[in-house]
């Protein structure tokens, strides 16, 4: 059974960056699928960050491409996100997620983790 | 960008059968998934590539899609059915989600 957990400061200061782990246990996150990042403001819907793949590719939701880097460790069986810059309104609960690209799926997902931008 | 839309709010009475619309330009092309996301809980995937429900999904949700619309029909709902629920499709490598729709089992 696939399980992802998210890691990381659950507060992070104006114009600092906001980094995140996942860990992957139960699959080898080199033998396929993407990898995303996901998050949901308090009280909010769900907007998605961007996605990775061993391979080294990479997509992005352009209203965050220029803040954001999404890396696949295969060596640690691992996703890592970094959001530069951040301010308030990146206040939210992170999600990481394997994300299955034939199938249009999001599945499974991490618990989350609640990251607040704050001085 | 690719934009879906949902209602805000949905209700239904205890047994009865709800359905949740998904509104995008010709969604019916694209592979539609919906979510459900209980209080406090990371979403749970209850129906892939339209109508397709993972084995631990109960039959009661089902999906289907067509033209501009897709939706998720829940049949003889239940109190624990009560939670938000999301659409997504892929467009062009990005992911997109629906603004959810909350809902109510009275």
């Amino acid at each position: 059974q696939v399980q992802l957990q998210e890691s990381g400061p659950g507060l992070v200061k104006p114009s600092e960056t906001l980094s995140l782990t996942c860990g992957v246990s139960g699959y080898s996150i080199s033998s396929g699928y993407y990898w995303g990042w996901i998050r949901q403001p308090p009280g909010k819907g769900l907007e998605w960050i961007g996605s990775g793949h061993h391979s080294g590719s990479t997509d992005y939701n352009p209203s965050l491409k220029s803040r954001v880097t999404i890396f696949v460790d295969t060596r640690n069986n691992q996703v890592s996100l970094r959001l530069s810059s951040v301010t308030a309104a990146d206040t939210a609960v992170y999600f990481c997620a394997r994300l299955n690209y034939n199938s249009g799926s999001v599945d499974p997902w991490g618990q989350g983790t609640l990251v607040t931008v704050s001085s | 960008s690719y934009e879906l839309s949902q209602p805000l709010s949905v209700s239904v009475a205890l047994g009865q059968t709800a359905m949740i619309t998904c509104g995008g330009n010709n969604v019916g092309s694209k592979n539609v998934q919906w979510y459900q996301q209980k209080p406090g809980q990371a979403p749970v995937l209850v129906i892939y590539r339209d109508s397709y429900r993972p084995s631990e999904i109960p039959e009661r949700f089902s999906g289907s899609n067509s033209g501009n619309t897709a939706t998720l029909t829940i049949s003889t709902a239940q109190a624990g059915d009560e939670a938000d629920y999301y659409c997504q499709v892929w467009d062009s490598s990005t992911v997109i989600f629906g603004g959810g729709t909350k809902l109510t089992v009275l």
